[in-house]
């Protein structure tokens, strides 16, 4: 009965390698968010979704780009990585209005050696 | 820029203390939210207050909202030793299309 889930939980690469980390949500949720957590914890959005549709797009490199495939998918696509691109991604739904609270994956560890 | 900043950034006391914890934020908002990270997992919310409240409550946690001076506190009384995790606050940060913008968090350890 996992709402947001998240593969992989962890995700070890080398420098210049693409890899690509999958969210889904079971809750019926029109919203869907990428979040970025640094090793100070800070948590910065990266993506937002509503029903298929980007509708925020923080300043991001454009090696990362998402993909979401039907409402209750946002994937996250991360070309040519960086050692600063270490970091817990994590994936957040909700309902879709700017006042709902966010239900969050359990977040996947990226390292890049 | 980062919206959020909350006070504490690292609290420890003892089981049975109360903790509060404060958050500061910069530009105006429709709503503030508390979250909890335990280690390693994913954020969950605690609470949320809207701009027109002063005070919410939830079991042992207590959140005020000050406006005028752009402040919240959460305060977690009876603590136990699962309420060690990390806190953060999130403001909508007005009319921004729904993203929330989070504080650093204050880490909270309570020592049984």
């Amino acid at each position: 009965d996992t709402a947001v889930s998240q593969t992989p939980k962890y995700l070890v690469t080398q420098m210049g390698n693409d890899k690509s980390i999958k969210c889904e949500q079971n809750l019926g949720h029109d919203t869907m968010y990428w979040y970025k957590q640094d090793s100070k914890k800070f948590l910065k959005i990266m993506f937002s979704y509503n029903n298929k549709e980007l509708i925020i797009n923080e300043t991001v490199p454009n090696r990362f780009s998402p993909k979401s495939p039907d409402k209750a998918h946002l994937n996250l696509h991360i070309n040519s990585l960086e050692l600063g691109d270490s970091a817990v991604y994590f994936c957040a739904s909700n309902p879709g209005g700017p006042t709902d609270t966010q239900y969050f994956g359990p977040g996947t560890r990226l390292t890049v050696l | 820029s980062q919206q959020g900043e909350e006070d504490p950034q690292a609290l420890s006391i003892q089981e049975g203390e109360n903790a509060t914890m404060n958050c500061s934020y910069k530009t105006s908002i429709n709503n503030l939210q508390w979250y909890r990270q335990n280690s390693g997992r994913g954020l969950v919310h605690l609470i949320l207050i809207r701009s027109n409240e002063r005070e919410k409550h939830s079991g042992r946690l207590r959140v005020t909202l000050d406006t005028s001076k752009k402040s919240s506190s959460l305060l977690i009384t009876a603590s136990r030793a699962a309420d060690t995790a990390s806190y953060f606050c999130a403001t909508d940060g007005g009319n921004q299309g729904g993203k929330l913008i989070f504080g650093q968090g204050t880490e909270l350890s309570v020592k049984p």
